[in-house]
């Protein structure tokens, strides 16, 4: 089994509406949680960190699970602009130092007009 | 600020032979990071390094090699290029501390 798991998708969205997807990862000992978002052949960028209480930035809401595993995000209002892939990264500390994070496969949206 | 850089963005290798992808980055962060991106696997990582002169192996070390000799430089050397090992290339680095890493724009890399 993955240690995140993600839907590949694609989701196809009309303009202006609603998105969610879920990722789920594995290991317990995760300790925080990230949607990087990831243009078509460029480098992924954070997105947004998921708190515990969950958290919006704008039109973008996350959502963590701990009891269940999952972490989820959503846009509303969707804009074509919005059109990427969404990659969840859970992040576990390390014995020695510093922090390992590990990346889920992607979910691709594609919003169209 | 350049922020993080790599070279080449592209690159075509014959199987067995050996190149170094560089990477650099002028954010004076602490941590940097290899990671390699195949269709449907996510990101791996392959080596990292918590400063310099400290590496240590990710999920995918086999084949390739690092050093960090300075804060600023972080190359990934492959050492007999195999076909396996043809995939988009990221490095990354973040400052101890915190958890955003900034990625480069990645090199593309081939192995025929």
């Amino acid at each position: 089994r993955k240690e995140v798991e993600q839907d590949p998708g694609p989701f196809n969205v009309p303009e202006g509406a609603t998105v969610a997807f879920n990722c789920t990862y594995s290991n317990s000992a995760s300790q925080s949680f990230f949607w990087y978002r990831q243009d078509c052949r460029k480098e992924p960028k954070l997105l947004m960190s998921v708190y515990s209480s969950g958290n919006e930035d704008g039109r973008f809401t996350a959502q963590l699970n701990r009891a269940s595993q999952y972490i989820s995000l959503l846009i509303r209002d969707s804009k074509l602009s919005d059109s990427a892939t969404y990659l969840c990264v859970v992040n576990i500390a390390l014995k020695a130092a510093g922090n390992k994070l590990t990346f889920g496969g992607g979910t691709r949206v594609l919003v169209k007009p | 600020n350049a922020g993080v850089t790599q070279t080449p963005k592209f690159q075509v290798l014959k199987t067995g032979q050996s190149m170094t992808l560089q990477c650099a980055q002028d954010m004076n962060h602490e941590y940097m990071s290899w990671y390699r991106q195949d269709p449907g696997m996510g990101l791996r990582l392959i080596h990292y390094s918590v400063g310099a002169g400290i590496t240590d192996q990710g999920e995918v070390p086999n084949g390739y090699n690092v050093s960090r000799s300075t804060t600023e430089d972080f190359p990934l050397r492959l050492l007999s290029a195999a076909p396996s090992q043809t995939s988009v290339y990221f490095c990354a680095s973040k400052s101890a501390g915190l958890y955003e890493q900034y990625f480069g724009p990645g090199t593309r890399l081939t192995v025929t």
